[in-house]
């Protein structure tokens, strides 16, 4: 009931296509979804986060989309970049009165983004 | 940078032995989360305090234990090192008030048990 779902475990889009990540939880109660990007080497870095009662935000070149019947949400990276090339993880917690908010992660989408 | 800060970067030492790892969260967050990250596991959520108490436990150890600090740093002691310890270990911070539930990674401490 903890998990979150990640796919595909690798992806390689041409530059300027559309990259395209999904993940799937179990968990009702989780009320916030965020997406983290990792660089080798360095710390995940927040990128884009969404709450239940939306089904759509978009931050420049990256829109989440979350179906909260389906308990699914993807990441969608237009125009993609080789500057985008990096590993992505969606995330979910659940928050309620206790200021606790531990993400639950995906497995990880590695990105290749080709010239 | 995040503005969470983490050290030693790296540190290599043997089975058997104690480490601890040091974490900064961003100034004015109270709430300090540890996370590992292996090859095998992925991203796991460890231990969370906030403002000097333990709010809540993941699938920590008992050979590890953690604190936080009056000055909000914490600290994660990882004892009876094995190899299977090698990891990456990411300390995060999130801010109070409405944006709680963001949390800001900083840049891991590489542990590597010979």
């Amino acid at each position: 009931q903890q998990q979150v779902k990640q796919s595909p475990q690798s992806l390689i889009v041409q530059k300027g296509g559309i990259s395209i990540i999904n993940c799937a939880y179990e968990n009702t109660a989780f009320d916030y979804f965020p997406w983290y990007q990792q660089f080798p080497g360095k710390g995940p870095a927040l990128l884009i986060a969404i709450r239940p009662d939306v089904s759509e935000k978009k931050e420049g070149r990256f829109t989440i989309s979350f179906n909260k019947s389906a308990k699914q949400f993807s990441l969608h990276i237009m125009d993609s970049q080789p500057g985008d090339s990096a590993t992505y993880f969606c995330a979910a917690s659940f928050h309620g009165s206790s200021n606790t908010g531990k993400l639950i992660f995906g497995q990880g989408t590695t990105l290749q983004v080709k010239p | 940078d995040s503005g969470v800060t983490q050290t030693p970067k790296h540190l290599i030492t043997a089975t058997g032995q104690r480490v601890t790892l040091r974490c900064s969260p961003r100034s004015g967050d109270l709430s300090v989360y540890w996370y590992q990250q292996s090859l095998d596991q992925g991203l796991q959520f460890l231990i969370q305090y906030y403002n000097g108490e333990e709010r809540a436990k993941g699938n920590i150890l008992e050979r590890f234990s953690a604190q936080q600090f009056p000055d909000l740093h914490s600290e994660l002691n990882l004892s009876s090192l094995e190899l299977g310890d090698s990891a990456l270990y990411f300390c995060a911070s999130s801010p109070r008030g409405r944006d709680q539930e963001t949390q800001y990674f900083g840049p891991g401490t590489r542990l590597l048990v010979l």
